[in-house]
């Protein structure tokens, strides 16, 4: 089945350690692929684009087609990163399916 | 630029009853989509609109509808509520079938009991 895999469901760091959340997608083809944010609170906002090969807020995320994962990182982790994040495809330009979702708690 | 509005942010249903949500999306964003979040199940997708026009479904039974307006707002409706259908219910618009993203509203908070 066509789905996109978020395998951990909750990533601990210290303040200034390196960040991987992780994403795998199962779709063929030419993938649209983002990934979002949720800070408490807060409502659901975009991060990344894959196609627009952009960092924001220190945060980088590349696709690799023959491993079909599309990986957040960021070098050196800080407090205010702390949020859920979804890695999600764009299905046929009319849906995102979203993984299960990452919550990533950075601590002092 | 207002963003996406959805009214009401909270709603409390009994089982048995229906409820009606409405989305604003940003102004020109012809497509709206809905989604339902729920701690077990995370963020599904229910529907998306565009030009009034249903043009993909999720994954949900004949209970959960929705329909857009020519002026690009859209309503979600769910009928005989169960417990289960307590969610939120988010709504994200994007005027170019997603490419740059979907902007999202901050959601209803609907609880059946």
């Amino acid at each position: 089945a066509q789905r996109v895999t978020q395998p951990e469901k909750l990533l601990s760091v210290f303040k200034g350690a390196p960040v991987e959340l992780k994403c795998n997608y199962s779709y063929s083809g030419s993938p649209e692929l983002f990934w979002y944010v949720q800070y408490s609170r807060q409502r659901l906002q975009l991060l990344l684009r894959h196609i627009s090969r952009e960092s924001i807020k220190g945060f980088t995320a590349d696709l690799n087609k023959g491993e079909t994962s599309f990986h957040l990182k960021k070098p050196f982790a800080q407090e205010e990163d702390s949020a859920m994040y979804y890695c999600a495809y764009n299905q046929a330009g009319t849906a995102l399916i979203f993984g299960k979702g990452t919550t990533l708690s950075v601590s002092s | 630029k207002a963003g996406v509005t959805q009214t009401p942010r909270y709603l409390i249903k009994t089982r048995g009853q229906q409820v009606t949500l409405s989305c604003s999306p940003i102004s020109g964003h012809r497509s709206v989509s809905w989604y339902q979040q729920t701690p077990g199940q995370g963020l599904q997708f229910l529907f998306e609109y565009f030009s009034e026009t249903q043009r993909n479904k999720g994954n949900f039974p004949g209970r959960f509808s929705g329909r857009q307006f020519s002026n690009s707002r859209s309503e979600m409706n769910v009928s005989t509520l169960e417990l289960g259908d307590s969610a939120l219910y988010l709504c994200a618009s994007t005027p170019d079938r997603g490419k740059r993203g979907y902007t999202f509203g901050s959601g209803t908070r609907l609880t059946v009991v």
